[in-house]
């Protein structure tokens, strides 16, 4: 079964840092680009982060630029977020998603980890 | 980077047709034929129902279409049912030296 597991959300204070996890299996992750994208309570969805499936090639959003840093461990068949300076607005579900081949659509989504911002 | 233009919400009866628009710049929509469209239940991951502007993944209703005018993108659900109600959202690849995406707002559908 093709899954997708991300870990690693909390609570936090601002201006601290998080590091998210997402686990891949079910396909050959080295294969495929990947990205985050987050869900503020109550928002519609806001493309993070992506990354090419050698790293070559990586992308940010304007809000999250200098203060996240996205990376993939192909070995692990693992996806990572890198989050620092974090700020109350960064609060929001962090999904994890598959890019489908050429085709620059997210074809699987990971069930989202929790990230709250707040004093 | 400015999210893409979707109403905020839209309403059909059962058996009816509804058509949710997205719109765009010549930089995303009208720029790539890389526009895609993911359905959200309430509690739930986001699906993908369309991509490259018109074609279905596998499993998909043909109740769902898509297609593209210049920079508009619209999602047809023909044939409506309950289960269809839902959040929709559009997505663009962008324009960019680097790897770049932009999502819509999102559309909240009613089946009445």
């Amino acid at each position: 079964e093709v899954q997708l597991v991300e870990s690693g959300g909390g609570l936090v204070q601002p201006g601290r840092s998080l590091r998210l996890s997402c686990a891949a299996s079910g396909f050959t992750f080295d294969d495929y680009a990947m990205h985050w994208v987050r869900q503020a309570p109550g928002k519609g969805l806001e493309w993070v982060s992506g990354i090419s499936w050698n790293s070559g090639s990586i992308g940010y959003a304007d809000s999250v630029k200098g203060r996240f840093t996205i990376s993939r461990d192909n070995a692990k068949n693992s996806l990572y977020l890198q989050m620092n300076s974090l700020r109350a607005e960064d609060t929001a579900l962090y999904y994890c998603a598959k890019e489908s081949t050429r085709s620059a659509a997210f074809d699987i989504w990971g069930q989202g980890t929790m990230v709250t911002v707040s004093s | 980077q400015s999210a893409l233009t979707q109403p905020a919400s839209v309403s059909g009866s059962p058996g009816q047709s509804i058509t949710i628009s997205c719109t765009g710049t010549s930089s995303d929509v009208g720029g790539y034929n890389y526009v895609s469209w993911y359905q959200q239940h309430p509690g739930k991951a986001p699906k993908l129902m369309i991509y490259e502007v018109s074609n279905r993944p596998s499993g998909v209703s043909n109740r769902f279409s898509g297609s593209k005018s210049g920079n508009t993108a619209s999602l047809t659900i023909s044939g409506l049912q309950a289960e269809d109600e839902a959040d929709y959202y559009c997505s663009s690849y962008t324009s960019s030296s680097t790897l770049r995406w932009v999502f819509g707002g999102g559309t909240k559908l009613t089946v009445l």
